[in-house]
C-alpha cells in the first residue's frame, strides 16, 4: 500500500494553462506539505496544512493555491503556468505539528511547461 | 532565517566509510534531520538528532553538536546502492517546518 500518493506522475503542458496535482496519504497524519524541487535539486517548502488549516504559506506566487478537502488530501492548483514553474513537486506528510523532522514524501510530479 | 551548508559532491569507494558534513545557521533550533534521495526518486527519512551526540541506525549514523551548529552523516560499509543525494534539514524553533540544505551527491565507485 502506498503511504503518500500523487497524481499525475508526469505533467507536460503549455504556458498559460491551469493544472492541478492531487495528493493523498493513508498514514493518518495531521500535517501535509507541498515542496518544489528545481533542476539543481534544491528542495523548498511551498505550503503546509495541519488538519485542513493552512499553517505555512511561503512566498510563492498566488497563482499557486493549495486546497485540502480533508486531512488525508492536499491538492495543488496552478493557474497561468509559466516556464519557471517547471520542476518536480513533492507532497509530504508528518505525524503532527510536533513531528516535522520525520516527513514521508510522495513519488513526485514532474511538471514541464512548454 | 535559516541556512545550511553541505558539500555538493562526494565520491567514495565501495566498502569504505564516508562522512557528509552539515553546518547550519538558524535563529532557533529544534534538531537536524537527514534525508536520502535517489535519482528520480523521492526523499526518504534517514535520521534525526535533537540532542548532542551520535545516533546509530544500522550502517548509517548521524551526529550533532549544537554548540558548533554542526552535524554529520556517517555511512559505513558503503554499497553501490548508497549512491544518492543526501540532504540535511533543520527543524527551526517556531518555524514548524523543515529547511533543507542543497544536498550532497554521493557517488560510490567500485
Amino acid at each position: 500500500d502506498t503511504a503518500v500518493s500523487q497524481t499525475p506522475k508526469y505533467l507536460v503542458t503549455q504556458m498559460g494553462n491551469d493544472k492541478s496535482i492531487k495528493c493523498e496519504q493513508n498514514l493518518g497524519h495531521d500535517t501535509m506539505y507541498w515542496y518544489k524541487q528545481d533542476s539543481k535539486k534544491f528542495l523548498k517548502i511551498m505550503f503546509s496544512y495541519n488538519n485542513k488549516e493552512l499553517i505555512i504559506n511561503e512566498t510563492v506566487p498566488n497563482r499557486f493555491s493549495p486546497k485540502s478537502p480533508d486531512k488525508a488530501h492536499l491538492n495543488l492548483h496552478i493557474n497561468s503556468l509559466e516556464l519557471g514553474d517547471s520542476a518536480v513537486y513533492f507532497c509530504a506528510s508528518s505525524q503532527d505539528t510536533g513531528g516535522y523532522e520525520t516527513q514521508y514524501f510522495g513519488p513526485g510530479t514532474r511538471l514541464l511547461v512548454l | 532565517g535559516q541556512s545550511l551548508e553541505q558539500p555538493s559532491e562526494v565520491t567514495a569507494v565501495e566498502g569504505a566509510i564516508v562522512q557528509i558534513n552539515c553546518t547550519y545557521q538558524t535563529s532557533g533550533f529544534y534538531g537536524l534531520s537527514w534525508y536520502q534521495q535517489h535519482d528520480g526518486g523521492a526523499p526518504t527519512f534517514l535520521s534525526y538528532n535533537a540532542l548532542d551526540g551520535l545516533e546509530e541506525t544500522g550502517r548509517f549514523s548521524s551526529f550533532l553538536s549544537r554548540s558548533d551548529s554542526y552535524g554529520y552523516l556517517l555511512l559505513q560499509e558503503l554499497q553501490m546502492k548508497d549512491s544518492a543525494s543526501y540532504f540535511c534539514a533543520v527543524v527551526g524553533a517556531g518555524s514548524y517546518q523543515l529547511t533543507f540544505g542543497k544536498g550532497t551527491k554521493l557517488s560510490v565507485i567500485p
